[in-house]
């Protein structure tokens, strides 16, 4: 176990650059989580998968941004025409959702800046 | 949807001392709360966690306790250790085997200070 994994840890654009971050979930877990967490606050919840299956979006996620789990293995989030309010700490978590739940394992987040 | 409050925003104890953070929570259909330390620079880390059908849970140093008539539960740190600075956050959510999305919504942190 090795821990969920999530690159770049840090990424500077300028506005209206396109963005796009990676999330290596633990192996055996079968549900994906995206949350945004801005300074000084707790995660929000953005986006879910089940396997490769988009479960649920929060209305957080404007239309600029997209998920993708292609394989039910690592996810990508990607930000179009980037802004600044986009600033922020995106996280990505895991866990196991069947007969012997797990908690949810969080990564250590790619914090992007948008100037 | 669920809201998540919680209280203090800061606090700062005497190392040795314990420390309690308080949080409410709104839907009476929650039945999991995890508690997570964030350090800087990194993610939330789980500490420990709760169901709605346990009233207390204690790992060592650290216990919750949750009064779901009240929609009320509790994070207590004993013995605090200058490793205790951090932010810690609790959370609630909807939690059933093989179904439901655990979406957590998480308070606004507490910021514990641990001080030598």
């Amino acid at each position: 176990d090795t821990g969920v994994s999530q690159n770049p840890r840090h990424k500077i654009t300028k506005r209206g650059q396109n963005v796009t971050f990676r999330c290596d979930p633990i192996s055996e877990h079968n549900r994906l989580y995206w949350y945004r967490q801005t300074l000084g606050q707790g995660p929000e919840f953005l986006t879910y998968f089940q396997n490769e299956a988009q479960l649920e979006k929060s209305r957080l996620l404007s239309d600029r941004f997209s998920a993708e789990r292609p394989k039910g293995s690592f996810s990508t989030l990607e930000i179009q025409r980037t802004e600044q309010g986009d600033s922020a700490m995106y996280l990505c978590a895991s866990s196991f959702l069947g007969q012997d739940n797990s908690p949810l394992h969080f990564g250590n987040g790619t914090r992007l800046t948008v100037t | 949807g669920e809201n998540v409050e919680q209280h203090p925003s800061t606090l700062s104890v005497q190392e040795g001392d314990s420390a309690v953070i308080k949080c409410t929570y709104s839907d009476s259909a929650s039945n999991y709360f995890p508690w997570y330390k964030q350090e800087l620079g990194k993610g939330p880390q789980l500490i420990i966690d709760i169901r709605s059908n346990v009233g207390e849970k204690k790992d060592q140093r650290i216990a919750v306790t949750l009064n779901k008539t009240a929609k009320h539960f509790s994070l207590h740190i004993t013995e605090t250790q200058p490793e205790d600075s951090a932010v810690y956050f609790c959370a609630a959510s909807i939690r059933w085997t093989n179904f439901g999305n655990e979406k957590l919504t998480f308070g606004t942190g507490t910021r514990l200070t641990i001080i030598p």
